[in-house]
């Protein structure tokens, strides 16, 4: 069975701080995608990442693909209350179906 | 940007009832997919549906649940007589071959 493991849970930080979220397993995945959620919606998709090693940069967000494409981290430069919410990787095993197997979620709260 | 519509919302409805939860994917996706998340859990996957059949179902998907595709535009999950924990955020989802997943932005069902 394909778990991903998420760190931290939950993390508390004051505007302008930086942040590091972690999203690891023992399976490889052939592409690994990052959403936000809000409460009461859907996941929205940030970002996918294909190539291990790769790096992807979204504004603020830095999403890098570890070279055995097995785990993921999502960098967060100087956090606004904006980037307050639920982030969620999700990694694909392969094939033209993107059946997607969900972390376990990083609660971010980002105060004024 | 064209996106996942869902409806209803939100769905109450009374346990052994059956439900139908509507979705029409984004136009140019050929692969849909149905989601669930539980209050306080992750999104775990249901089934995904391309070709007018199922490709891959997972063990929650019993022979309680069934997708449809009625037309060119809906795709439907129909839960025959629900039970308490069926209770739910579901969301449905599409995507193109080898690429990213979107996700629509769910039908909360409480079963009561």
């Amino acid at each position: 069975t394909q778990l991903l493991e998420q760190s931290p849970q939950f993390l508390s930080i004051q505007e302008g701080e930086n942040l590091t979220v972690y999203c690891n397993s023992s399976s490889v995945f052939s592409s690994l995608q990052w959403y936000r959620q809000e409460p009461g919606e859907g996941p929205v998709l940030l970002v996918t990442v294909v190539t291990g090693g790769e790096v992807k940069k979204l504004k603020r967000l830095t999403f890098q693909f570890g070279d055995a494409r097995k785990d993921s981290s999502l960098h967060i430069t100087a956090a606004q209350t904006g980037d307050t919410g639920l982030y969620l990787c999700a990694g694909a095993g392969g094939g033209a179906t993107n059946k997607l197997i969900f972390g376990t979620g990083t609660l971010l709260a980002v105060q004024p | 940007e064209p996106e996942v519509t869902q409806t209803p919302s939100h769905q109450v409805t009374q346990m052994g009832q059956e439900v139908i939860l509507r979705c029409v994917p984004i136009s140019n996706h050929l692969y849909f997919y149905w989601y669930r998340q539980i209050l306080g859990q992750k999104v775990e996957f249901l089934v995904s549906f391309y070709n007018n059949e199922i490709s891959e179902k997972s063990e929650i998907f019993d022979d309680q649940f069934s997708v449809e595709r009625p037309d060119g535009s809906n795709f439907t999950l129909k839960i025959r007589s629900t039970k308490l924990e069926d209770s739910a955020m579901y969301f449905c989802a599409s995507s193109r071959p080898y690429k990213e997943t979107f996700f629509g932005q769910g039908t909360r069902l409480t079963v009561v």
